[in-house]
């Protein structure tokens, strides 16, 4: 069991859905992070907040949207996928932004996601 | 830029050793180590900063060379439960972004 709390497990929807992934940890993190892993390749950085506030932005389609209501929850809200992104959507969480250099990162067990 | 790993893939038997290599065309400040397991959250084994660092803990170690801008993580009398894909994460300043290798698969035979 990780510390790092992802819902759901398993998440299958249409192109037409709006869907929302959820994380959360009680480690008193103040960094958290969104990942897309697809199969055999390496987690890809999508967003990280810092202290609630949006700090990364990897040019991600505004098909997707992340919302960090507090210190201990994010969110992905899903609207208008496509096909290719049906991946593993990861969570992570580290103490702080200032310091993602060497603050190692808690990964939740994230969420399979699958577009019809 | 992507760090890269070499190898891609190993097949070991329980009790051998591995040493998995990850190199950066850029100068680095931190090189980070993580594990996942097929289907499992990839797991924190150990950072390394600048300066040239050299950790372990058990019988996995990693050495960190600034000047080449490289690290290598080194597993000793590898044991069945350290099977699966390493990655290695590097970072160019401590408020950087890490980014991720295109990971080592490492397969541990009974």
């Amino acid at each position: 069991d990780t510390e790092v709390t992802q819902t759901p497990k398993h998440l299958v929807m249409g192109m037409t859905n709006k869907k929302s992934l959820k994380c959360e940890q009680h480690m008193g993190h103040r960094a958290m992070y969104w990942y897309k892993q697809k199969a055999k390749k390496p987690p890809e950085l999508m967003f990280v907040y810092s202290y609630e506030k949006l700090s990364i932005n990897e040019s991600v389609p505004s098909r997707f949207s992340p919302e960090c209501p507090n210190s201990s929850l994010l969110n992905l809200h899903l609207h208008a996928l496509q096909p290719e992104d049906s991946a593993l959507y990861l969570c992570a969480s580290s103490q702080d932004r200032f310091g993602q250099g060497y603050q190692p990162q808690h990964f939740g067990d994230g969420t399979r996601l699958s577009i019809l | 830029q992507q760090p890269v790993q070499s190898p891609q893939a190993v097949i070991l038997r329980e009790g051998e050793d591995a040493v998995i290599n990850c190199s950066s065309s850029k100068a680095l400040y931190s090189v980070h180590w993580y594990r996942q397991k097929h289907g499992e959250a990839p797991v924190f084994l150990m950072i390394l900063l600048k300066g040239g660092e050299q950790k372990g803990h058990d019988k996995i170690s990693a050495s960190f060379n600034e000047k080449k801008q490289q690290s290598s993580l080194y597993l000793t009398a590898s044991q069945l439960s350290y099977s699966g894909t390493y990655f290695c994460g590097t970072g160019v300043n401590r408020d950087d972004k890490i980014i991720f290798g295109k990971g080592t698969r490492l397969h541990i035979l009974p």
